[in-house]
């Protein structure tokens, strides 16, 4: 069965400090792979998205994420973080034969002034 | 419309009513997921509907929790004799159906039963 997983609960960084937020997947075929953010009383927002082609993809808000195939991973990367950064983010994927899309678990980011 | 809405934005309810959430998806996406998120925690997948083919009900933690949808358009999710561990936001989202496609998420009905 596919799964995410985003190994860290909560992270804290400070403010113009950079950010890698993890995330692994588990799927047979190749994955479709997405981050969204969650900021407080907000709705999901999509960041990015993976299909196919460049691995180096490139968001909104600065964000960037890196697929990585060997490791099973799509780190999402920030270099300078800004107070308006801190939210939830999760990862999630899908396949082309698995079209529900799956969530990993989320990633609390704390800013720091 | 622009979005996906839900409604009610917020019910509070008590325990052992029954409840029913709403969502109307993007015009044209056949695809629509519910999902529920307790507090400070992760998102929970419920149920998933695309087009016409059966429903994937995998998601659903008890029979008191079933959802509908006529053909690709508005969504109800029932609750029956709400529990109070039933408290949650439930989350909606539409896509147009391919795998390779974003979702995009309504605003929630965060559910109390108290």
């Amino acid at each position: 069965a596919q799964s995410v997983t985003q190994p860290d609960i909560h992270i804290t960084v400070s403010e113009g400090a950079s950010l890698e937020l993890r995330c692994n997947y588990s799927y047979g075929a190749t994955p479709y792979l997405f981050w969204y953010v969650q900021s407080p009383g907000q709705g999901l927002q999509l960041l990015l998205k993976y299909f196919s082609g460049d691995t180096l993809v490139q968001g909104i808000k600065g964000f960037e994420a890196e697929f990585k195939r060997s490791q099973s991973s799509f780190n999402l990367r920030k270099p300078s973080v800004h107070w308006s950064d801190a939210a939830e983010y999760f990862c999630a994927c899908s396949s082309g034969s698995a079209r529900q899309l799956t969530f990993g678990s989320g990633t609390q980011l704390t800013v720091l002034p | 419309g622009a979005g996906v809405s839900q409604s009610p934005s917020n019910k509070v309810t008590e325990k052992g009513k029954d409840v029913e959430l709403r969502c109307d998806p993007i015009s044209g996406h056949t695809a629509l997921y519910w999902y529920r998120q307790r507090l400070g925690q992760g998102l929970e997948f419920l149920i998933y509907f695309q087009g016409n083919s059966a429903p994937d009900k995998s998601g659903l933690p008890s029979d008191r929790f079933s959802a509908e949808r006529t053909g690709e358009s508005v969504s109800t999710l029932t609750i029956q004799r709400t529990q109070q561990e039933d408290s949650a936001v439930y989350l909606c989202a539409s896509s147009i159906g391919v795998a390779n496609t974003e979702a995009f998420f309504g605003q929630g009905t965060r559910l109390t039963v108290v």
